[in-house]
């Protein structure tokens, strides 16, 4: 079974620029997220999708990130203009519908560095 | 709200030590409680998790955990760890009403040979 994937691996911009980023999540799931997790931290959600809806944003800074997921299955994180503070990984992952007995499997993140 | 504790940041052991990693969890209803493996340079693996029934939960490489629901603890234990066990981990809570996943801060875990 494929696991989430997501992409570029790694990113460096400068501060004020954008970036996006690209999530395909287990075939079949019906739920995405896309975490954030600076170094020496533990991953915060940033949001959360039940297939195109979004069921919670609250810790998005919407300023400047944005995320959508037009068809239900794909979605991309975009920060624009970036700040230093958003150096981290930011993680996609998935499960099926949100109930108590589904797992969520992580991809691999991708590395901002905002310089 | 919903919120997790890790209190050990860093811990280093020798091989064939014990380990347990502290996790204390806050939240008012049910909750769905995961321990998560991050090892150097690969993504989040599910270690175990507890939904309900027996709070003593066996996990994948010899680990284990226990839910103590009037500690709201779910500490993470192997008994003699190896050198490969060496990563970060990872406790997280789902309450359920929101069906958000929470994480600690995470425990840095060295092994030496």
């Amino acid at each position: 079974e494929a696991g989430v994937a997501q992409s570029p691996r790694y990113k460096i911009i400068e501060k004020r620029q954008s970036v996006a980023f690209w999530c395909n999540p287990i075939s079949g799931h019906a739920t995405l997220y896309w975490y954030q997790q600076i170094l020496g931290q533990g991953p915060k959600l940033l949001i959360q999708f039940q297939n195109n809806g979004v069921v919670d944003d609250s810790q998005l800074p919407k300023d400047r990130f944005s995320a959508e997921r037009l068809k239900g299955v794909d979605s991309t994180l975009k920060i624009q203009p970036a700040k230093l503070e958003d150096s981290a990984v930011y993680l996609c992952a998935s499960s099926l519908e949100p109930s108590s007995g589904n797992t969520i499997y992580f991809g691999e993140g991708s590395w901002l560095t905002v310089v | 709200a919903q919120s997790v504790s890790q209190h050990n940041h860093h811990v280093i052991l020798s091989e064939a030590a014990s380990l347990e990693l502290g996790c204390n969890y806050s939240y008012g209803g049910t909750v769905n409680l995961f321990w998560y493996v991050q090892y150097p340079g690969q993504h989040l693996q599910l270690l175990l998790k507890y939904f309900s029934g027996d709070p003593l939960v066996k996990g994948i490489k010899g680990f284990e955990a226990e839910f103590i629901k009037s500690k709201f603890s779910f500490n993470l234990r192997k008994p003699s760890v190896q050198w490969s066990d060496t990563a970060e981990y990872f406790c997280a809570v789902r309450g359920d009403s929101s069906y958000k996943l929470i994480f600690g801060s995470g425990t840095r875990l060295l092994v030496r040979p």
